[in-house]
């Protein structure tokens, strides 16, 4: 079955730098990517979403990447603030399948 | 405002004594579905469902049921709650999945503790 994993459970970076998160998953019929953020006591949030016809994707001080080749995405956070500090999870999904695959999380710590 | 909302937040029952989750969406949205949270295990779905009177079982749908006899609402039910489900509860919902779109909107959680 479909498995997703985040490389580093905790990440630790500066107040201002840029973060960067990663991912890999196992389905190569993934066509679907998500980066979810969860903050203490809340429920996801959805970051951004990626299609794996690209390999880029743009938002709000936020970037993903996708690298089908070897089965990686990753997301990027410019200038860390404090309140970017959360848990982050990356999902894929196959078109018409309605469960996607979570991975277990990757800990942001921003320190000031 | 646009939300999902989860009711109770914090609950803590005993084995064999049926429960019910309730989730409720103010978005019109087709898709809803429920997932644990688990430590080391990340997030897993249980059930969805695609529309009214449309359900079906996810990864880990043992020991629950649901509903969905309006668009709004998708209670989680446990007939005989037991240990191993002491576990974080997310609703979530999104508009639809044929549409492709995949940004799912997620309730606060509820704590289950079964003892």
């Amino acid at each position: 079955g479909e498995s997703v994993g985040l490389h580093l459970p905790t990440l630790s970076v500066q107040e201002g730098d840029n973060s960067i998160i990663n991912c890999a998953y196992s389905n190569s019929a993934s066509d679907y990517f998500i980066w979810y953020k969860q903050e203490s006591g809340k429920g996801p949030q959805f970051i951004i979403d990626i299609r794996s016809n690209m390999d880029k994707r743009q938002g709000q001080r936020v970037t993903v990447l996708l690298n089908k080749t070897v089965k990686h995405l990753s997301l990027q956070i410019a200038a860390t603030q404090p309140g970017d500090s959360a848990v982050y999870f990356c999902a894929a999904g196959r078109r018409g399948s309605y469960i996607p695959t979570f991975g277990r999380g990757t800990s942001l710590i921003v320190h000031p | 405002e646009a939300q999902v909302t989860q009711n109770p937040r914090y609950l803590i029952t005993v084995t064999g004594k049926k429960l019910t989750v309730t989730c409720s969406q103010n978005m019109n949205h087709e898709y809803m579905s429920w997932y644990r949270q688990d430590p080391g295990l990340g997030l897993r779905q249980i059930y969805y469902s695609m529309n009214v009177e449309v359900t079906d079982k996810g990864d880990v749908p043992e020991g629950y049921k649901v509903s969905r006899k309006e668009k709004r609402n998708f209670p989680l039910i446990l007939e005989s709650p037991s240990p191993n489900q002491t576990s974080l509860y997310f609703c979530a919902s999104s508009l639809s999945h044929t549409t492709g779109n995949t940004e799912a909107f997620f309730g606060q959680g509820t704590r289950l503790t079964v003892v």
